[in-house]
């Protein structure tokens, strides 16, 4: 268990509303990334952390922000949801070898 | 070609077969390797790390092959507890890993 808690777990919103998912860490993890998942597209990453105010962006990041103003907390924004981004969100962190370990996912519906 | 490539199945097995995976993968100068599972609607969950020289972990097996950039998974005695999807997992060693589209299994009583 890697202590990563994601919140909400579950979440229906409308298109165009503004959206915060929380990925909370409690082993001090330098690095902490969002991937989305979806059928036939796999993980794919939206943004990635390497500290405090360190941030860059993934490989899907259009339409999502970031941000992390402390080491636990790495927050994912979508300023105005769309009904593509209905997904699975997962956060990870990661390990000393170079693996990820993954929070528990929040499942997001855009309407 | 993708960066990480794997056969997505599904593989349909009886409790107790040999079952084996590969992935290839297309950047020469990767760095390390790992197998996932994921079951359905959770989380990706490390099963284990690839080394050079091929490492087992109890019925699991795991090789590299990096002269022809492949790596292996081999499942011996299926458990209907072995059903899941298998994702293969490259570092770059850029920070980020690159993760292939998995291999659905199911191990049939």
């Amino acid at each position: 268990d890697a202590g990563i808690t994601q919140s909400p777990r579950h979440k229906v919103t409308e298109t165009g509303t503004p959206v915060t998912l929380r990925c909370h860490q409690t082993e001090n993890h330098r690095y902490m990334y969002w991937y989305r998942q979806d059928p036939g597209h796999g993980l794919r990453l939206i943004h990635y952390s390497y500290g405090v105010k360190d941030t860059d962006k993934g490989e899907v990041s259009d339409g999502y922000s970031v941000s992390r103003s402390k080491t636990e907390d790495f927050l994912l924004t979508l300023e105005s949801a769309t009904s593509s981004q209905t997904s699975v969100y997962f956060c990870a962190i990661r390990g000393a070898g170079g693996e990820q370990y993954f929070g528990p996912g929040t499942r997001l519906t855009v309407t | 070609r993708k960066e990480v490539e794997q056969d997505p199945g599904p593989f349909n097995v009886p409790e107790g077969a040999t079952v084996a995976f590969n992935c290839t993968y297309s950047n020469s100068a990767s760095q390390s390797f790992f197998w996932y599972r994921q079951d359905c609607r959770k989380e990706p969950k490390l099963l284990m790390s690839v080394y050079s020289s091929g490492n087992e972990d109890g019925r699991f097996t795991a090789q590299l092959n990096r002269a022809s950039q492949y790596i292996s998974l081999l499942i011996r005695d299926s458990k209907l507890s072995d059903s899941a999807t298998y994702l293969c997992v490259v570092n770059e060693g850029n920070r980020k890993l690159i993760w292939g589209l998995g291999t659905s299994l199911a191990v049939n009583p």
